[in-house]
């Protein structure tokens, strides 16, 4: 039992470039999320989805786009990175009150 | 939307000594939850707690749902209690965990 598994684990994005990081999860839990973390400002919503097809804004989601085509999988898709998006980000998956995070993409944009 | 506060920002201890960290939230929630993110990044759930009191080895934590705060315990601290504690809350069951920006605890040796 895997749990939350993201990819890639490390990144270096030049300004301007594409990249998806993928988020899968083996618990057939419904609802999954996407955050970022920066520097003392905690960890805040990117987006997320209740359920497969269906996605939800965030508390920062400009720049960023998702896909849950399948209901094990949360695709968080950058179109043109900006160096604003470095950061380190989390993917997690919730049933009940019971939420498993990943280990994390750290993301540099240079 | 709903505020989470956590205090103190910082805490560097002695091994051995105790602490409580705590967190305050605008609003009611149904959802309350503590992390503890190693030094590695881990995110580790310590306690699922919207109210009263729970307790885990040296670890401890009390919600007061009516006065809107939440204490998390640490007694006899060890070095392997380092990283950063965060505070979580969900206001109902359909919307997102809302995090406090965490506090940072040092263990000395």
């Amino acid at each position: 039992n895997a749990g939350v598994t993201q990819t890639p684990k490390f990144r270096v994005l030049k300004t301007g470039q594409s990249m998806t990081l993928l988020c899968a999860q083996d618990m057939n839990h419904e609802y999954m999320y996407w955050y970022r973390q920066d520097p003392g400002m905690g960890l805040r919503l990117i987006h997320y989805s209740v359920g497969e097809g269906t996605t939800a804004k965030g508390e920062v989601p400009d720049g960023y786009n998702v896909s849950r085509l399948k209901k094990q999988n949360f695709l968080l898709g950058l179109e043109s990175a900006a160096p604003s998006q470095t950061s380190v980000y989390f993917c997690a998956s919730k049933q009940n009150y019971g939420y498993t995070f990943g280990s994390g993409t750290r993301l540099t944009v240079v | 939307g709903i505020q989470v506060e956590q205090s103190p920002p910082d805490l560097i201890l002695q091994e051995g000594a105790n602490s409580t960290l705590r967190c305050n939230f605008s609003d009611s929630v149904n959802n309350l939850q503590w992390f503890h993110q190693n030094p590695w990044g881990q995110l580790i759930n310590l306690f699922y707690i919207p109210s009263g009191t729970k307790q885990n080895g040296r670890l401890s934590a009390t919600t007061v749902a009516t006065e809107r705060y939440s204490l998390l315990y640490i007694s006899s601290s060890q070095t392997t209690d380092s990283g950063v504690y965060f505070c979580a809350v969900e206001v109902s069951g359909n919307t997102p965990l809302v995090f406090g920006k965490g506090t940072r605890l040092s263990v000395i040796a």
